[in-house]
């Protein structure tokens, strides 16, 4: 089955820096992958997603960037701002049975 | 807005009763929606398939007679947990796909005394 794996687990970064966490996935199948942002005691909400025909998509100060050849897929956040602490997912689908299989999870800590 | 309506929110119970956990589609039908565990500072983990009108699909490990799963209507899946114990405590999370996108309930903190 799919395995998913995310770094790094904790990630402090100043205000205004950039912040970028990775994952790998291990079934070539997959072919959807979104990131979650759960703040405490919360459930997960999705922030951006992409799709394997894509390889980089952006939303404001959001990118997702994908490597189906080496499988990693890479969540930026630029121009980080307190706020944006909080415990990131990254996910992995085949879409057909719709299961999501995550990631560890990253607790990034954006310091004014 | 949300699409996925969970309740309760955090709920304390006696070891050995039984409780109950909702999650409504607020947008479409839902004819399948998921069921999450989570642990303190861990990875959300895949519980159970709720399909409605049929029997729930389980993961490997899960206990069906300790958690069981009613989805009878379009909207409304439920989870109980039966006969709680100290080990049953923590964050239970439901969600639904709408668009191929999975959304989430907003959790439901169980902690069994």
């Amino acid at each position: 089955g799919e395995n998913v794996e995310q770094h790094p687990s904790t990630l402090s970064v100043q205000e205004g820096d950039s912040a970028v966490i990775k994952c790998t996935y291990s079934d070539s199948a997959s072919n959807y992958f979104p990131w979650y942002k759960q703040e405490l005691g919360k459930g997960p909400q999705l922030i951006i997603d992409i799709r394997s025909n894509v390889g980089e998509k952006k939303d404001q100060r959001i990118a997702v960037t994908l490597n189906k050849t080496a499988k990693h897929f890479s969540l930026h956040i630029t121009e980080t701002q307190p706020e944006d602490s909080a415990v990131y997912f990254c996910a992995a689908s085949d879409n057909q049975g719709g299961k999501l299989i995550f990631g560890q999870g990253t607790e990034l800590s954006v310091k004014p | 807005g949300a699409v996925v309506s969970q309740h309760p929110s955090w709920v304390i119970c006696k070891s050995g009763t039984s409780v109950k956990i909702e999650c409504r589609s607020l947008d479409f039908q839902a004819t399948t929606m998921f069921w999450y565990r989570q642990f303190p500072k861990k990875s959300l983990m895949l519980m159970a398939t709720s399909n409605e009108g049929s029997k729930a699909t389980y993961e490997q490990g899960v206990e069906k007679d300790k958690f069981l799963i009613n989805h009878a209507s379009l909207t409304l899946s439920t989870l109980t947990v039966t006969s709680a114990h100290p080990e049953d405590s923590s964050f239970y999370i439901c969600s639904k796909r709408t668009n191929e996108k999975l959304f989430f309930g907003s959790g439901t903190q169980l902690s069994v005394l």
